[in-house]
């Protein structure tokens, strides 16, 4: 079967650097995406990595490993604009997105 | 990026009713569209895949009859909720499909509508 797994809530303090994991195991790979989600509202999106290595985006950064499964979403300098869900979801061999369940990111002052 | 909307924002009505929620790609044309259900501390999940022209292609498990969707056109996608009861009752989004920038593929999700059946 197909599966993403990330935490399911961290906590972080505000102005320190947090990394969400996301790991997968899914029929094929055709990228991976990092969405945000505030409470009530729709996914907006932050990354897409398709190669090894790290894509760097202003405070946010995402690094993908194909052979391991894994990729992170790094946020620097966190502001407490950042508490939201964060989504992993990786688009399979039939370009079919496969989603993660979110992790909940808590940002104290 | 991309402008996918909704309509409406926020539906309350009594059980038994039918509900129209409508998905529009303003600035590009979708020739696949999804819908999402996503229930409170829950991710998305998937209910139907839309293509234009064609019939949508619907998760397992989603009632095809209950939730009609329709692509009619290559800007505008429809969900139906027939007879809506409480448990129906959750956050829909729609999605649409478009080359982005660096021409990957990617979904550009509307605003979401919050349906609360009575």
């Amino acid at each position: 079967g197909q599966n993403i797994d990330q935490p399911t809530e961290m906590t972080a303090t505000e102005g320190a650097i947090v990394q969400i994991n996301c790991t997968y195991q899914t029929s094929g790979f055709n990228g991976l995406f990092w969405y945000q989600q505030h409470a009530g509202e729709a996914p907006t999106f932050l990354s897409y990595n398709v190669l090894d290595g790290l894509e760097e985006k202003g405070r946010f950064s995402s690094f993908l490993s194909r052979s391991k499964g894994y990729s992170y979403l790094l946020l620097k300098e966190l502001q407490m604009k950042d508490s939201a869900s964060y989504l992993c979801a990786v688009l399979d061999s039939n370009y079919q997105l496969i989603w993660g369940a979110g992790t909940k990111l808590i940002i104290k002052p | 990026g991309a402008v996918v909307s909704q309509h409406p924002s926020w539906v309350i009505c009594k059980s038994g009713t039918s509900v129209k929620i409508e998905c529009r790609s303003l600035d590009f044309q979708a020739t696949t569209m999804f819908w999402y259900r996503q229930f409170p501390k829950q991710s998305l999940m998937l209910m139907a895949t839309s293509n234009e022209g064609s019939k949508a292609t619907y998760e397992q498990g989603v009632e095809k009859d209950k939730f009609l969707i329709n692509h009619a056109s290559l800007t505008l996608s429809t969900l139906t909720v027939t007879s809506a009861h409480p448990e129906d009752s959750s956050f829909y989004i729609c999605s649409a499909c478009a080359v982005a920038e660096g021409d990957h593929n990617e979904q550009f999700f509307g605003p979401g509508t919050r349906l609360t059946v009575l």
